[in-house]
């Protein structure tokens, strides 16, 4: 079965300084996705990456997928305390029948102190 | 606009004591999912419908079932709670399981098993 791997598992960063989360797949993904979540609430969706070297940017937040489909990284530029929380990326990988059925990685923990 | 709503938010069950988790959509999503997320794992799929009328099991289906009751509607039922069903359970819903559009995910239930 598919895995992702995230690292690393936890963040501590002072406001202002940037930071990157990567995410790792075993197999070639179709599809990846990055969400956040924060402590007793669901998850939001943040992007979604399907091209090999594919990048997307929202607000302070880029994401880029490599070139063989398998390794996904998260960059925050000027980190704020608003950007706390758990990131999670989720894939589908590529071929089969596996369209829908998400493997997430374990999550970062992404503490941002004032 | 509510998205997705999972009902209830908490509840806390003796072992050998079954309940229903209940999920509802309103975006006229065609496939949903039930995901749960235990410490250091990230979420696992637990069951899926890829559409109204079918159901299909995920990575963790020992111990639950599911129902599609209409396009809206996808609850998850625990026969005979355990222990090991202690968890955060995540329902979601997206377009369909073949589009490029991501999960969107209800707040949670937190299940607590004695």
């Amino acid at each position: 079965s598919q895995e992702l791997e995230q690292s690393p598992q936890s963040l501590i960063v002072q406001e202002g300084k940037n930071l990157t989360i990567n995410c790792t797949s075993s197999k070639t993904l179709y599809g990846l996705y990055w969400y956040k979540q924060k402590y007793g609430e669901g998850l939001i969706f943040l992007m979604m990456l399907q091209k090999g070297g594919e990048e997307k940017s929202h607000e302070k937040i880029t994401a880029k997928l490599d070139e063989k489909k398998q390794q996904s990284s998260l960059h925050i530029t000027a980190s704020q305390p608003s950007h706390a929380g758990i990131y999670l990326c989720g894939a589908e990988p590529a071929g089969g029948t596996s369209y829908g059925k998400l493997t997430f990685g374990q999550g970062t923990i992404l503490t941002v102190h004032p | 606009n509510a998205g997705v709503t999972q009902t209830p938010k908490f509840q806390v069950l003796k072992t050998g004591q079954s309940m229903t988790l209940q999920c509802a959509q309103d975006m006229n999503h065609n496939s949903m999912y039930w995901y749960r997320q235990d410490p250091g794992m990230g979420l696992r799929l637990i069951y899926y419908s890829a559409s109204e009328g079918t159901t299909d099991k995920g990575e963790v289906p020992n111990g639950y079932n599911v129902s599609r009751l209409n396009k809206r509607e996808f609850s998850l039922r625990l026969e005979s709670a355990a222990p090991s069903q202690t968890s955060v359970y995540f329902c979601a819903s997206s377009i369909n399981r073949y589009s490029n559009q991501p999960q969107h995910f209800g707040d949670g239930t937190r299940l607590s098993i004695l």
